[in-house]
């Protein structure tokens, strides 16, 4: 069975400093998703990582994939109040498709 | 255009009442799906449509049933649902070929079972 461990479950940081959220497994995926959640509404996707290393950014948001595609990191700098929420990490099973998530990390920003 | 419907947004139902929550997509994507979400909790997995067929039934209870009428839509019918029942119903799609896997989520539907 595969598993994706995200950790901090829970973040509460001032507005402005940095913070980082992990996602480990122990299983290879074909792809890793991350989402960000807002109460009430549906996860939006953020970006995909697909090639081991590789490294994305999104404005103040990077994102990294782990070399052996077992793991992935999101890092902000200089965090906003907009940035609070919920941020789901996800895993894609190649042979079917289906999205492994992690337990979440809810962050919330505090001006 | 990334854009994934659902309604109704919100919805409140008795244990013997039936009801239908409805999901759209227009992105040409081939699979949907149904999830499940509780407050702060990842989505779980109900249900996956490959190219309009059931292909994937992560043994969710009768009480709950799916059904794809076409490629752009996706139906997920109640009855008799329980009050553990009361949550986040979510409909996401995805492309089937390629690698990403990449799943575009709806708004989702506020369920409550009363």
């Amino acid at each position: 069975t595969q598993l994706l461990e995200q950790s901090p479950q829970f973040l509460s940081i001032q507005e402005g400093e940095n913070l980082t959220v992990y996602c480990n497994s122990s299983s290879v995926f074909s792809s890793l998703q991350w989402y960000r959640q807002e109460p009430g509404e549906g996860p939006v996707l953020l970006v995909t990582v697909v090639t081991g290393g590789e490294v994305k950014k999104l404005k103040r948001l990077t994102f990294q994939f782990g070399d052996a595609r077992k793991d992935s990191s999101l890092h902000i700098t200089a965090a906003q109040p907009g940035d609070t929420g919920l941020y789901l990490c996800a895993g894609a099973d190649g042979n079917t498709g289906k999205l492994i998530f992690g337990q979440g990390t809810t962050l919330q920003v505090k001006p | 255009d990334t854009e994934v419907t659902q309604t109704p947004k919100h919805l409140v139902m008795g244990m013997t009442n039936k009801k239908s929550l409805k999901c759209e997509q227009h992105m040409g994507h081939r699979a949907m799906y149904w999830y499940k979400q509780k407050a702060k909790k990842p989505p779980e997995l109900m249900f996956v449509y490959s190219y309009e067929k059931l292909s994937i039934n992560e043994s969710v209870p009768s009480r709950f049933s799916p059904e794809c009428p076409n490629s752009s839509l996706l139906n997920l019918h109640l009855h008799a649902l329980q009050p553990e029942d009361s949550a986040l119903y979510l409909c996401a799609s995805s492309q089937i070929q390629g690698y990403s896997y990449e799943q575009y989520f709806g708004p989702g539907t506020r369920l409550t079972v009363t």
